[in-house]
């Protein structure tokens, strides 16, 4: 099993582009979030999702969207990139309600 | 939501036990206890959980109070690869996982 696969690992972006951080898992697993974590910060949810075809907002979802059209896949939409949006993102997938999450190793975003 | 308060850091030699503590004075019956560490450059790993009782894996053990306002995460023998940003959160029970990062506790191992 892979886990969890984030792509790319990195990226720049110019302000005002839009661009999709791809998170793939091969788990089955129903439960999948997304994280971004700034320099010297936790981390902190933005989107996430119970199951396909069912997606929340987390604590800073604005500049960002989701989908959920599979159980495997659930990317991450920047819709018109802003330098307050440069920070690390992780995905992360969980079979159900209290059972732990696999993380990925995350996207480097800068936006300049 | 209910809160969770750990020191910022700690510090312990390798070889030795480390006890991580964290306290959650208004946590819920609800509630499960959860810990993830960050290695550096890393993203985010699971340790282990509990509700009420003890609790061991591979990895670690949690002990949690009998009240259940506190919690120790016990790392039985501290290697290098244990330093990493230690986590403790609460998660209800029954509902939409979202983990609530804190500011976890940073623990440092030297020889």
């Amino acid at each position: 099993n892979a886990g969890v696969t984030q792509t790319p690992k990195f990226q720049v972006l110019k302000t005002g582009q839009s661009m999709t951080l791809q998170c793939a898992q091969d788990m089955n697993h129903e439960y999948m979030s997304w994280y971004r974590q700034d320099p010297g910060m936790g981390l902190r949810l933005i989107h996430y999702s119970v199951g396909a075809g069912i997606t929340d907002q987390g604590e800073v979802p604005n500049g960002y969207n989701v989908s959920r059209s599979t159980t495997e896949d659930f990317p991450l939409r920047l819709l018109s990139a802003a330098p307050s949006q440069t920070s690390v993102y992780f995905c992360a997938s969980s079979p159900s309600a209290n059972y732990g999450y696999t993380f990925g190793s995350g996207t480097r975003l800068t936006v300049v | 939501d209910a809160k969770t308060t750990q020191p910022n850091s700690m510090e312990s030699n390798e070889e030795e036990p480390v006890h991580l503590p964290c306290n959650h004075s208004t946590i819920s019956g609800t509630d499960y206890i959860h810990w993830y560490r960050q290695l550096p450059s890393q993203g985010p790993e699971y340790v282990i959980h509990g509700l009420t009782s003890n609790v061991n894996n591979r990895m670690a053990s949690l002990a949690i109070a009998e009240d259940r306002k506190s919690s120790t995460l016990i790392l039985h023998r501290a290697t290098l690869r244990d330093a990493a940003v230690y986590y403790c959160i609460l998660l209800k029970a029954g509902t939409a996982s979202k983990l609530t990062f804190g500011t976890g506790t940073r623990l440092q191992v030297t020889l």
